[in-house]
């Protein structure tokens, strides 16, 4: 089975520190997501990366910067944590390209922030 | 841009029933990919169900089946025999290719009663 980990369950930050989300995959996937989910809100994604060093912007990137050294690790830092970045954040990966397993996400269970 | 629009922000349906979750969808692209996931209360998400827009039949897992109407761009779940542990938010979702980003919809949320 596939697994996603991401770091941390739970974190507590103050205004203006920095903090890293952490997400590993065991499965040699090629894309791996980050995607901020709120109430009522749905997902949304802040980025996405295609293959190790490659990252692109999704729909929220504002206030948050990805890094992808190895191909089974993508981090999410908050450069200067903000209040209204308090959200549950959910790493994905997924296997690129084949038809028939196309799409499929494969989720952490994800990391709850609360910016203080 | 792609557009994910579920507008049931909440159902309930009685165990054994059946109910229907409604999404619709906004694109210009032919081939595409639709989704249903699920997300128990603090548990992972998880894949309900795919359709690809190229096949004309609809998807079925056990209880889990979708209508897929391509002209109306909807995509709706039914779930029949509800059981209890089938209670979550429900979020459909589209991606546009095999290697694109999905696009999710706000989520339903739904509860099941004895």
């Amino acid at each position: 089975d596939v697994k996603v980990t991401q770091s941390s369950r739970y974190l507590v930050k103050r205004t203006g520190e920095k903090v890293f989300l952490e997400c590993v995959q065991d499965m040699d996937h090629e894309n791996m997501f980050w995607y901020r989910q709120d109430p009522g809100l749905g997902l949304r994604l802040i980025y996405f990366s295609y293959d190790v060093k490659m990252k692109e912007k999704g729909d929220i990137p504002e206030g948050y910067s990805v890094s992808r050294e190895k191909k089974e690790r993508f981090s999410l830092i908050l450069e200067s944590a903000s209040t209204n970045q308090t959200s549950m954040y959910l790493c994905a990966s997924r296997l690129r390209g084949v038809r028939k397993d196309a799409g499929e996400l494969f989720f952490g269970e994800g990391s709850r922030l609360t910016v203080l | 841009a792609q557009t994910v629009t579920q507008s049931q922000p909440e159902m309930s349906v009685q165990e054994a029933e059946t109910v229907t979750l409604s999404c619709t969808y906004d694109t210009s692209e032919s081939d595409y990919y639709l989704f249903w996931y699920k997300q128990p209360p603090s548990r992972q998400m998880i894949l309900v169900i795919r359709q690809e827009a190229y096949k004309q039949q609809n998807a079925t897992e056990n209880r889990f089946s979708v209508n897929f109407q391509k002209a109306a761009k909807s995509f709706s779940l039914k779930i029949s025999d509800s059981q209890l542990g089938d209670a979550a938010m429900y979020f459909c979702a589209y991606s546009a290719g095999t290697a694109s980003k999905l696009t999710f919809g706000t989520g339903t949320r739904l509860q099941v009663t004895l």
